[in-house]
């Protein structure tokens, strides 16, 4: 199976910051690769696909880049409602699988 | 609108059985890949289970093969999940997904429903 590592576990920022996780596949997933957010006692909610291509309705300050193995999701100017888990997961191969998951809180 | 809504879940004895259904409406159900992805409290994602548009090809986790059968009904739009030999690391949130056409991306979610494992 595909292992998925995101980084860091946790991450505290200020309203208005520019934020960047990462996501390391342990092979090359070519851009197979998407990202969700979840909100407590929520569903999750896709925000990216393939990599970089922001999901309609998703707002332009969350974007995505990356192939291979090494994938960054960077949300440009924190607004409070981005307050969230958020996880990638990969589709190159089945199993399908996820990071274990970003959480993000504000400052 | 696109809508899924989950339910089955409950509470159940170690070695026992439920069925989950989801309920779809707002697409063509039958256009598209289904999966069930599950999430123990706490925990984060883990994909289950996929059935494609028509039903003929399914795919599982090894952690759940042999023991849950994916399924769907096209007539009544509706996505099954069999779970059988239940134990204590099968209680989680089940949520059915819809997939992109370009299968692989979740594009929409239901509102899960939990399944405990428990004596």
């Amino acid at each position: 199976d595909i292992q998925m590592t995101q980084s860091p576990s946790s991450l505290s920022a200020s309203v208005g910051d520019r934020v960047t996780m990462t996501c390391q596949a342990s092979q090359d997933i070519r851009n197979y690769l998407n990202w969700y957010q979840q909100k407590p006692g929520k569903a999750p909610k896709l925000l990216i696909y393939d990599a970089s291509n922001l999901e309609i309705g998703v707002p332009s300050r969350f974007s995505g880049s990356g192939s291979g193995t090494d994938f960054t999701f960077t949300i440009s100017t924190l607004q409070p409602e981005d307050i969230a888990t958020y996880y990638c997961q990969q589709y190159d191969n089945l199993p399908y699988t996820f990071g274990q998951g970003t959480k993000l809180e504000i400052k | 609108e696109v809508q899924l809504l989950e339910s089955g879940g409950g509470l159940v004895q170690p070695g026992g059985s439920l069925r989950l259904s989801c309920a779809a409406s707002g697409f063509t159900f039958n256009n598209y890949a289904m999966s069930w992805v599950r999430q123990a409290p706490g925990k984060g994602l883990e994909w289950v289970s996929a059935i494609n548009g028509r039903g003929f090809k399914t795919y599982y986790a090894d952690s759940v093969k042999g023991r849950f059968t994916i399924s769907r009904d096209n007539s009544k739009n509706t996505l099954y999940l069999q779970m059988n030999s239940l134990r204590a690391e099968d209680t989680a949130v089940y949520y059915c997904a819809k997939e992109r056409l370009t299968v692989g991306a979740f594009d929409y979610w239901g509102q899960g429903t939990l399944v405990t494992v428990s004596s």
